[in-house]
């Protein structure tokens, strides 16, 4: 079983949609939980970053972490074309433990 | 601030052969990480360096090598390439104390 789950897809949704990306994981000692974003042939950027657990939001995006479920989220609302992509979740214990674990990959289309 | 960047972005070798690719981090980031990305595997953990010493390591054979310089680029090398080398070598760097790290666009290998 991999460390971080995530469902690969593929996600069609039409514009204006809102999206629930979602992961899972198994080891509790995970703090730092992040989503990244990456475009065919690009390299991943960062799109949120949550510490613990709790709620962030940043323009349309949410994300949410739920320790007790190990279990986390991202909301896009109000989705646009710019918006397909591979959707990633990444997570690490923190502290000198560099290594990011990443779940899969949900590749998302948001068509017009 | 510039991002990180990696050289060369696309290369192609012959099985047996051997590659080096480098890694620029973001100015005054001093560890540097790198994945595999393959559409079977994911992002696949290599290894993390920090201040020119090896960190973190991932479960990849001997034939995957690297190392940081003072200036804290980053090379990694394979030799004896396989076939299931051909991937997107990603290159990621982080701020010394900080979880979070930021990619770069990935040099692109394909083994014939």
């Amino acid at each position: 079983q991999k460390e971080v789950e995530q469902d690969p897809g593929p996600l069609s949704v039409p514009e204006g949609a809102i999206v629930s990306l979602n992961c899972t994981y198994s080891n509790s000692a995970f703090q730092y939980f992040m989503w990244y974003r990456q475009y065919s042939r690009k390299g991943p950027e960062l799109l949120m970053y949550t510490y613990s657990s709790g709620n962030k939001e940043d323009g349309r995006f949410t994300a949410q972490v739920d320790k007790s479920s190990k279990y986390i989220s991202l909301f896009i609302r109000d989705s646009q074309p710019s918006d397909s992509a591979t959707y990633l979740c990444a997570m690490n214990r923190g502290s000198t433990l560099g290594r990011l674990y990443f779940g899969r990959g949900t590749q998302l289309t948001v068509w017009p | 601030k510039a991002g990180v960047t990696q050289t060369p972005r696309y290369l192609i070798k012959t099985r047996g052969q051997q590659v080096t690719l480098s890694c620029s981090p973001i100015s005054g980031h001093r560890s540097v990480s790198w994945y595999q990305q393959t559409p079977g595997q994911g992002l696949q953990f290599l290894f993390e360096y920090f201040s020119e010493t090896q960190r973190n390591k991932g479960n990849f054979p001997g034939r995957f090598s690297g190392r940081q310089f003072s200036n804290s680029r980053s090379e990694m090398n394979v030799s004896t390439l396989e076939l299931g080398d051909s991937a997107l070598y990603l290159c990621a760097s982080s701020s010394a104390g900080a979880e979070t790290q930021y990619f770069g666009p990935g040099t692109r290998l394909l083994v014939l």
